[in-house]
């Protein structure tokens, strides 16, 4: 049931630009994106819950495909402080009353 | 912005005694608090599911006679590790849920490094 993610890890110059992707083999009710540095908490991105959408905040976005069974967050002009490690989260609905977190992407952003 | 304590934030305690561990929602009331577990470099494993003033869901292969969760009020749950022993060493974080199932945003708490010798 844990969402796989891809890649497992990435490294980043300064202002490039990544894509981490999270899918599932089932439809998914929501998707959860957070980011997680080390040595600290995970930090709440934000939640896609309709197939097709698609969510900004400043230079990191998200999308949820129609089917809703895959998201991609999307990094833009990278800085280093986005290097940590991005999980994506899945619900399957409103009776399952948990969030599946998936293995995690470990991002480093080198100046 | 929504914030989450939890306390101690690192622990050591002796093979066989009891650690408690309070995970509060400061700013506003969860109607739902999670429990994690979380190995280095590893992704957060759910453990329980807890809402105020009902038994606490646990997780396939968590045993909740070891791993006591108590969830006082809506801004409050406890996470009791009985009979520690040193696989139980591991990185505890709470995580309190803002809106209805399927919608919910966590937020979490800074984590608890437990050590049993």
């Amino acid at each position: 049931q844990q969402p796989v993610q891809s890649p497992q890890a990435v490294i980043l110059r300064e202002g490039e630009d990544a894509v981490i992707n999270c899918s599932s083999s089932k439809a998914l009710y929501s998707v959860h994106w957070y980011r997680q540095k080390h040595g600290e908490a995970p930090v709440f991105l934000m939640i896609l819950l309709k197939g097709g959408e698609q969510k900004g905040h400043e230079k990191i976005s998200a999308s949820f495909n129609e089917k809703k069974q895959q998201s991609s967050l999307y990094l833009t002009a990278s800085q280093l402080s986005y290097s940590g490690t991005y999980f994506c989260g899945t619900e399957r609905g409103t009776s399952y009353d948990k969030v599946i977190f998936g293995p995690g992407t470990s991002l480093s952003v080198i100046p | 912005g929504a914030v989450v304590s939890q306390h101690p934030s690192r622990v050591i305690c002796k093979s066989g005694t009891s650690v408690k561990i309070e995970c509060r929602s400061l700013d506003f009331q969860a109607t739902t608090m999670f429990w994690y577990r979380q190995f280095p470099k590893k992704s957060l494993m759910l453990m329980a599911t807890s809402n105020e003033g009902s038994k606490a869901t646990y997780e396939q292969g968590v045993e909740k006679d070891k791993f006591l969760i108590n969830h006082a009020s809506l801004t409050l749950s406890t996470l009791t590790v009985t009979s520690a022993h040193p696989e139980d060493s591991s990185f505890y974080i709470c995580s309190a849920a803002i809106g209805t199932s399927g919608t919910r945003e966590q937020y979490f708490g800074p984590g608890t490094r437990l050590t049993v010798t």
